[in-house]
């Protein structure tokens, strides 16, 4: 079945507390991104990449990190979290490049807590 | 830079066919309109793409005059399944590229 992972699903964690959240797609796609999503400001691009090495920030890139070091993985990586980063990010891939209107697969979602 | 703006929430029946409009005013000559829907605890998931007139698939419609201002993603017959949020995405090559993603229209089928 074609599919977006994402690991934990859950987290709660504590300010300055180094985690990374896994994305992982079976489909081949080169191009993948993170979002997060929060109540009323919708989805917010953090960071996508265009192919293996190959990564660019988003609309909202201050405090986290990604690596691509292989074509299926993606991991978010928060180096010091804080509160504001208290919210349900979404890893997503898609075949074409988003400017083409591309049709990208979402992950299920990882909520994330800050304390 | 292209803005997406949808009604908040929309309530409708089963068995009939809604419109839900997103405004694009400032939308580019490059940029493409997409729509998804998202269930509650779930990512979102595509639903149609389109540049100009109209685009069809087997879950949906998508209208877009030719001034391209707007689009209407039109789902016809629908049924409490369809109960999710909306949402409308501007792919967009102003500013060395960005999505600009609606807020999202709620929408509510009654039985």
């Amino acid at each position: 079945e074609a599919q977006v992972t994402q690991n934990p699903r859950y987290l709660i964690t504590v300010t300055g507390k180094k985690l990374t959240v896994t994305c992982s797609q079976n489909m081949n796609h080169e191009y993948m991104s993170w979002y997060r999503q929060d109540p009323g400001l919708g989805l917010r691009q953090i960071y996508y990449s265009m192919n293996v090495e190959v990564t660019d920030k988003g609309d909202v890139p201050e405090g986290y990190k990604v690596s691509r070091k292989e074509k299926r993985n993606f991991p978010l990586i928060l180096e010091s979290p804080s509160p504001n980063q208290t919210s349900l990010y979404f890893c997503a891939s898609s075949l074409l490049p988003l400017t083409s209107g591309s049709e990208q697969y979402f992950g299920p979602g990882t909520r994330l807590t800050v304390t | 830079l292209a803005k997406t703006t949808q009604p908040i929430s929309m309530d409708s029946y089963e068995g009939q066919e809604v419109n839900i409009t997103c405004s694009h005013n400032n939308i580019a000559t490059n940029d493409y309109i997409t729509w998804y829907q998202q269930f509650p605890s779930q990512g979102p998931r595509f639903i149609i793409q389109g540049y100009k007139t109209k685009v069809t698939n087997e879950v949906a419609s998508l209208f877009i005059p030719a001034d391209r201002k707007s689009s209407t993603l039109s789902l016809p017959r629908v049924s409490l399944s369809d109960t999710a949020v909306y949402y409308c995405l501007v792919n967009s090559m102003d500013s060395n590229y960005q999505l600009i993603w609606g807020a999202g229209t709620k929408l509510i089928i009654k039985p």
